[in-house]
């Protein structure tokens, strides 16, 4: 079966330092989808990055940045300079073809907080 | 401001009572969902619409029934429910890609801030 590994619980830095939440996933299929959300104190899941299994180029966005490795099914997301508004729940998903549909299974969320 | 809006924000209800959780996008997405999320855990899957049709549900009680009367709406109505249905309620809503009809699980999901419900 599919399943998304969080092992970071929590996470606690101090304002401007680099910090990378882990996600290691597992699944039988060739094709599949990962994404990374992040869900503020507000309650939204927010959509950060969407990957599919065959792209496996990382990628940047500002201050973000991705580490997807097929070879340790891993897909790692790095914060460089960690802001206080960067604090949030971070949720890891994969979703796999299941049933004759697609199914988003989540990770347990890592929790960062970012102290000024 | 979020593009999914769910009413009402915080719900108390008795477990006999009869209410209503409301969710509105005007994306022109078709595919909404409904997850349940508990304190300190992932969100879980409730139901999928794809079309203004139900289909998924994820062995949910029956005492959750969703509706989707357009498309840009989706309700849960809830009667009879148990304290240990608190929770956060989140609506979501996305685009349907012809290669993952019905289920869209491949697609970005676009959250509402979601409903908190505390049953007494």
């Amino acid at each position: 079966a599919q399943k998304v590994t969080q092992a970071q619980t929590e996470i606690s830095v101090v304002e401007k330092e680099d910090v990378t939440l882990d996600c290691v996933y597992e699944t039988r299929d060739t094709t599949y989808y990962l994404f990374w959300y992040k869900q503020p104190p507000s309650g939204e899941l927010v959509f950060l990055i969407r990957r599919n299994s065959f792209d496996e180029q990382n990628e940047i966005s500002g201050r973000y940045s991705w580490n997807f490795q097929k070879s340790t099914s891993s897909f790692n997301f790095t914060i460089t300079a960690s802001q206080v508004v960067d604090s949030a729940v971070y949720f890891c998903a994969l979703s796999e073809w299941m049933d004759s549909s697609y199914k988003l299974i989540f990770g347990s969320g890592t929790r960062l907080l970012v102290r000024p | 401001d979020t593009e999914v809006t769910q009413t009402p924000k915080h719900l108390v209800m008795g477990m006999t009572n009869k209410k209503s959780l409301k969710c509105e996008q005007h994306m022109g997405h078709r595919a909404m969902y409904w997850y349940k999320q508990k304190a300190k855990k992932p969100p879980e899957l409730m139901f999928v619409y794809s079309y203004e049709k139900l289909s998924i549900n994820e062995s949910v009680p029956s005492r959750f029934s969703p509706e989707c009367p357009n498309s840009s709406l989706l309700n849960l109505h809830l009667h009879a429910l148990q304290p240990e249905d608190s929770a956060l309620y989140l609506c979501a809503s996305s685009r349907i890609t012809g290669q993952d009809y019905p289920s869209s699980g491949a697609n970005v999901l676009t959250f509402g801030a979601g409903s908190r419900l505390t049953v007494l």
